[in-house]
């Protein structure tokens, strides 16, 4: 499985455009590029997936260069809500694969 | 979508005593689930993986005579914490993986926060 990097935390404020980056430069070729959220004393959440260039859903956006080296998360206008910790993972589209999580990045949000 | 219910959400227990964790998918069928334990301020841990009608696979360092996990069903997978003990006090969550709009999503139980004292 490929490893992922993500910074440990980052502080925005309401209204702003958050970024973040993952970097997975090992990343296999069926493998594809998911975010998850989590709030505390909660389950994961399904944010985005992508395997290559920019898709996007009601809530983020996902930013991958051509060599899916990296990915982004793009959120837009955030509010004191999407305070959470949000995970990066890279892996194949197996349902009887597990999840390998990493350290994820902690995003705090203030007014 | 997918739903994964897990049940409880909270449990205290005694040391010595054990403890039985429920993880539902609801809507889909799952051959596989997935444990994961998390301790504060850390990442999700996975402890093992769940087959239904075969025995689980567990991650290096997990006692399996300690976490047992049972996958009766297509639809239920149990954790019990046998003589639990305040070290085992953690957050406990559950997961399956399916196929839904073309995609591989995985879906998470609520998580139980077990408390042993």
């Amino acid at each position: 499985l490929a490893k992922t990097t993500q910074p440990i935390s980052m502080d925005s404020y309401e209204g702003q455009e958050v970024n973040i980056t993952c970097s997975h430069n090992n990343i296999a070729t069926n493998d594809y590029i998911t975010w998850y959220q989590q709030f505390p004393s909660q389950g994961p959440r399904f944010i985005i997936q992508g395997y290559k260039t920019k898709v996007t859903n009601e809530v983020a956006s996902l930013f991958i260069p051509a060599d899916r080296k990296s990915s982004t998360l793009s959120l837009p206008r955030v509010s004191l809500s999407d305070t959470a910790v949000y995970y990066c993972l890279v892996g194949e589209q197996q349902a009887g694969t597990a999840l390998i999580f990493g350290k994820g990045t902690t995003l705090s949000v203030s007014s | 979508g997918a739903v994964v219910s897990q049940h409880p959400s909270r449990v205290i227990c005694k040391s010595g005593t054990s403890v039985k964790i429920e993880c539902r998918s609801l809507d889909f069928q799952a051959t596989t689930m997935f444990w994961y334990r998390q301790f504060p301020k850390q990442s999700l841990m996975l402890m093992a993986t769940s087959n239904e009608g075969s025995k689980a696979t567990y991650e290096q360092g997990v006692e399996k005579d300690k976490f047992l996990i049972n996958h009766a069903s297509l639809t239920l997978s149990t954790l019990t914490v046998t003589s639990a003990h305040p070290e085992d006090s953690s957050f406990y969550i559950c997961s399956a993986r399916h196929l839904l709009g073309g995609k591989t999503e995985a879906f998470f139980g609520q998580g139980t926060r077990l408390t042993v004292v």
